[in-house]
């Protein structure tokens, strides 16, 4: 069964700092995984989107990495902003596939 | 401009109610979909409509009902609500249905179902 498992739930920083969030997943064959943040009240909205071949994807501030053998993905945050207060959802397509497999989501709180 | 938009925000209704959510993209796109998010904040897929067309339909009860009048709109009509209902229903429009290929989807801001 094609399973998303993200961690941690929830993590709460200082404003400034960096964190790390990570998604690990068993969905087969594997095609892409992409990372959203929804803000509190909004719908989500596509931070980075990585195919097998690709290890590390970046979008600002946010980089994500990708371990295809390992069947590993995180999201790294550098240099927290207040802003960055959200949930992340990691979602995964298998190949042949029209219903991506999502997440939990972590719930990240960024206090000043 | 509002590239995915949904009607009503919020919605307070009681149970045996029937009503609708209506849904519509500014983006050319071709697929559209609609998702249920609990209160745990699990996003779950529950229709997806490509080119007025139903592609997906995921074990939803037959009290739901999407339609899709073209490809701009995707309505969501649910008869004989029941408390269990009561979660955000988010609209999404992609520019494709792809089979493992992640085109991205761009979500409407959702729509908050209470059910009393």
């Amino acid at each position: 069964k094609n399973q998303v498992e993200q961690s941690p739930q929830s993590l709460i920083i200082l404003e400034g700092k960096n964190c790390t969030l990570q998604c690990n997943y068993t969905v087969s064959p594997f095609s892409n995984l992409r990372w959203y943040k929804q803000d509190t009240g909004r719908g989500p909205v596509s931070l980075t989107i990585m195919t097998f071949s690709e290890n590390t994807k970046s979008n600002g501030r946010y980089t994500a990495t990708l371990d295809a053998d390992t069947k590993q993905s995180s999201l790294h945050i550098t240099a927290s902003q207040l802003s960055d207060s959200a949930s992340y959802i990691c979602v995964v397509s298998a190949r042949g596939s029209y219903i991506p497999t999502f997440g939990r989501g972590t719930s990240l709180i960024v206090h000043p | 401009d509002t590239a995915v938009s949904q009607t009503p925000k919020y919605l307070v209704t009681q149970m045996g109610n029937d009503k609708s959510i209506k849904c519509e993209q500014n983006l050319g796109h071709d697929t559209m979909y609609w998702y249920k998010q609990d209160s745990k904040k699990f996003l779950k897929i529950m229709f997806s409509y490509n080119n007025k067309e139903l592609i997906i339909n995921e074990t939803v009860p037959n009290r739901f009902s999407p339609k899709s009048p073209d490809k701009a709109h995707l309505n969501l009509h649910i008869n004989s609500l029941e408390l269990g209902d009561s979660a955000v229903y988010f609209c999404a429009s992609s520019q494709a249905l792809g089979s493992g290929v992640s085109y991205e989807q761009y979500f409407g801001p959702g729509t908050r179902l209470t059910v009393t």
